[in-house]
């Protein structure tokens, strides 16, 4: 089953433009991460952020994680055409499983 | 560190034949999972090891299926018979299973069944 769902499905942006994800999921997580994936690629890690972290910054991107809406954020700034790929949250499950499950990602377009 | 590796990268089989998918993990990570994507279904996780245990293969379509991982360096994903349905990208991934370790995919295979 689905943990995370992301929204927007789809986002279409001009390149300098900012682009906001959102994930929001179900359980109790211990973590979060959002990962990228090309067309025909796999999927790469951007980012971790612990269950006990509110903001997390990595070059251009920049995480939330609001625990109490369950919910986390994405922000990619000052876009570029090399940032088109879809975008995925994984949460790890407080259950003490160890696995991660993945939303249903955000298809990113950045116009040139 | 040469990263998660999967083999062959491409598989076109026909219905009915026995599939084999092979994955070597980063070394010193003992956490390995194996995923399945499509564009109708999304990521899909199959089923995951840890310390070369299944732990979890809730996830496994059918009987039709069946992983391993005999030792920390090497698991495979067996399908037999293939069918249609059974088209998708196969990723692996592995990960340090303690303190919410990053986890790592490999590049996939792409599955084709005719």
């Amino acid at each position: 089953s689905q943990q995370g769902e992301e929204d927007p499905q789809a986002l279409s942006i001009q390149e300098g433009e900012n682009a906001t994800m959102n994930c929001s999921y179900k359980t109790s997580i211990n973590n979060l991460q959002w990962y990228r994936q090309n067309s025909g690629r796999g999927l790469v890690h951007l980012i971790l952020i612990r269950s006990n972290e509110r903001e997390k910054h990595s070059g251009r991107l920049r995480v939330t994680l609001d625990t109490s809406k369950k919910s986390s954020s994405l922000l990619i700034t000052a876009s570029r055409a090399a940032d088109t790929a879809s975008y995925f949250c994984a949460t790890e499950e407080a259950s003490g499983t160890y696995k991660y499950i993945f939303g249903t990602g955000t298809r990113l377009k950045v116009l040139a | 560190d040469a990263g998660v590796i999967q083999s062959p990268r491409h598989e076109v089989t026909e219905m009915g034949q026995e599939v084999t998918l092979r994955c070597k993990p980063i070394s010193g990570h003992n956490s390995l999972f194996w995923y399945r994507q499509t564009m109708m279904r999304g990521l899909e996780l199959l089923i995951y090891f840890n310390n070369n245990v299944p732990i979890d293969d809730s996830g496994m379509p059918e009987d039709r299926f069946s992983a391993k991982m005999p030792n920390a360096s090497f698991s495979t994903l067996k399908i037999q018979p293939s069918e249609p349905r059974d088209s998708a990208v196969y990723f692996c991934a592995s990960r340090v299973v303690a303190g919410g370790g990053t986890q790592y995919f490999g590049p996939g295979t792409r599955l084709t069944v005719l």
